[in-house]
């Protein structure tokens, strides 16, 4: 089965960027979402079709893929921005990465 | 405003049946593929389980085939999954998930806890 690689914590500093990333194979011939879960929330969807966001989404986030690997960046890291991100892409069936807990520290 | 409403969700003892439920709103449900995802605690998001728009096209994760059903309703806005033979690592919060595309989800429930213990 189609398997997603996240790193499992990623730290970034208060207003500096961070980037995530989620490899698989192939994965620049796949379409890639990307959500943040914040502790006890439901995931909301960030990034659809690699680096599209849906209206509400602020501009700090973008997303890219190329290669085997897609990265969500974060730009002027705020301290509401801690929370776990999934990577998530459609291959026979929908497969979410593991997840990435960022910490603004 | 987009809702998506879970029920259902409650403690079972292995090799138990649950139903689940998941109530649309603010938005043509019919027009929308539907998943369910479920978080272990302390763990990542899993899919299970899909549904097209029509209802004719459903798959499953591995680890639930054969003991779930996904079904919907569109004249009630209304999913459903029907889950049977419980185990103790179905131990869950099951999220209500809905897509315009298949390949991604653009609204989530709040989820429903499912606990299944002795």
């Amino acid at each position: 089965s189609y398997e997603l690689t996240q790193p499992p914590s990623v730290a970034v500093s208060p207003g500096q960027t961070g980037s995530i990333t989620c490899s698989g194979d192939r994965l620049d011939n796949k379409y890639v979402a990307w959500y943040q879960q914040r502790p006890g929330q439901s995931p909301v969807l960030l990034i659809f079709q690699d680096y599209k966001r849906p209206s509400g989404i602020p501009e700090r986030f973008s997303g890219s893929s190329s290669g085997n690997t897609a990265t969500l960046t974060i730009s002027g890291t705020q301290a509401l921005d801690e929370a776990d991100y999934y990577c998530q892409t459609w291959d026979t069936n929908m497969v979410f990465g593991g997840g990435t807990r960022l910490a603004v520290l | 405003e987009v809702q998506l409403v879970e029920f259902g969700g409650d403690l079972a003892q292995p090799g138990g049946s649950l139903r689940l439920s998941c109530a649309a709103s603010g938005f043509t449900f019919r027009d929308y593929e539907m998943h369910w995802v479920r978080q272990a605690p302390g763990k990542g998001l899993e899919w299970i389980a899909f549904i097209n728009s029509g209802g004719s096209t459903i798959s499953y994760a591995d680890s639930v085939k054969d003991r779930f059903i996904i079904s919907r309703d569109n004249a009630k806005n209304s999913l459903y999954l029907q889950m049977n033979r419980l185990r103790v690592d179905d131990t869950a919060v099951y999220y209500c998930a809905s897509g315009y595309s298949t390949k991604w989800v653009d609204y989530w429930g709040q989820g429903t806890l499912v606990t299944v213990s002795t």
